[in-house]
């Protein structure tokens, strides 16, 4: 089952724009990841979130979480062609011992 | 550090036969965990080992089981196989206590 839901579902800018993505979760959480898979291969873990925060920062990545919305967004600033990817939200159950993925949002970034 | 390697990357097999498929953690990773990924059902957990020992396991049938040895490499099996297991199947592993998980490629199964 997954946890959420993740919109859009598609997305396609020019390069040089920011790309925003939404994620939503349905149960309490203690920490909310974001990965990357580039088309049909593995995932890289971009950066994660603990529900404590609100939000946070890597490079060009900007996480931000609203627990009382159960939500999160991803924004890409000065998106580049190499950011064309698929991007899942990921939330750990109970246990941590597993994963619960949203549906992805496909990032095309037009040069 | 090697990152998970997973073997093989291409697989085609045909219904009613079985199949195994190998995971390679990161050195010092002691948790693997097995995931399956249709553009139908998308991302979903199979099951998770850390210490040769299943902590979790995710709503997937029998037809699907694993093991992990003592040096942290894991295998899954599916016997039986149906054409819905068509499917990328990926291995991620962890530090203990750790959240983040780092992927393999992952297999592409086919089934014809």
């Amino acid at each position: 089952s997954q946890q959420g839901e993740e919109d859009p579902q598609a997305l396609s800018i020019q390069e040089g724009e920011n790309a925003t993505m939404n994620c939503s979760y349905k149960t309490s959480i203690n920490n909310l990841q974001w990965y990357r898979q580039n088309s049909g291969r593995g995932l890289v873990h971009l950066i994660l979130i603990r529900s404590n925060e609100r939000e946070k920062h890597s490079g060009r990545l900007r996480v931000t979480l609203d627990t009382s919305k159960k939500s999160s967004s991803l924004l890409i600033t000065a998106s580049r062609a190499a950011d064309t990817a698929s991007y899942f939200c990921a939330t750990p159950m109970d246990s941590n011992y597993q994963l619960i993925w949203g549906a992805g949002t496909k990032l095309i970034i037009k040069p | 550090k090697a990152g998970v390697t997973q073997t093989p990357r291409y697989l085609i097999k045909t219904r009613g036969q079985q199949v195994t498929l190998s995971c390679s953690p990161i050195s010092g990773h002691r948790s693997v965990s097995w995931y399956q990924q249709t553009p139908g059902q998308g991302l979903q957990f199979l099951f998770e080992y850390f210490s040769e020992t299943q902590r979790n396991k995710g709503n997937f049938p029998g037809r699907f089981s694993g093991r992990q040895f003592s040096n942290s490499r894991s295998e899954m099996n599916v016997s039986t196989l149906e054409l819905g297991d068509s499917a990328l199947y990926l291995c991620a592993s962890s530090l203990p206590g750790a959240d983040e998980q780092y992927f393999g490629p992952g297999t592409r199964l086919t089934v014809t």
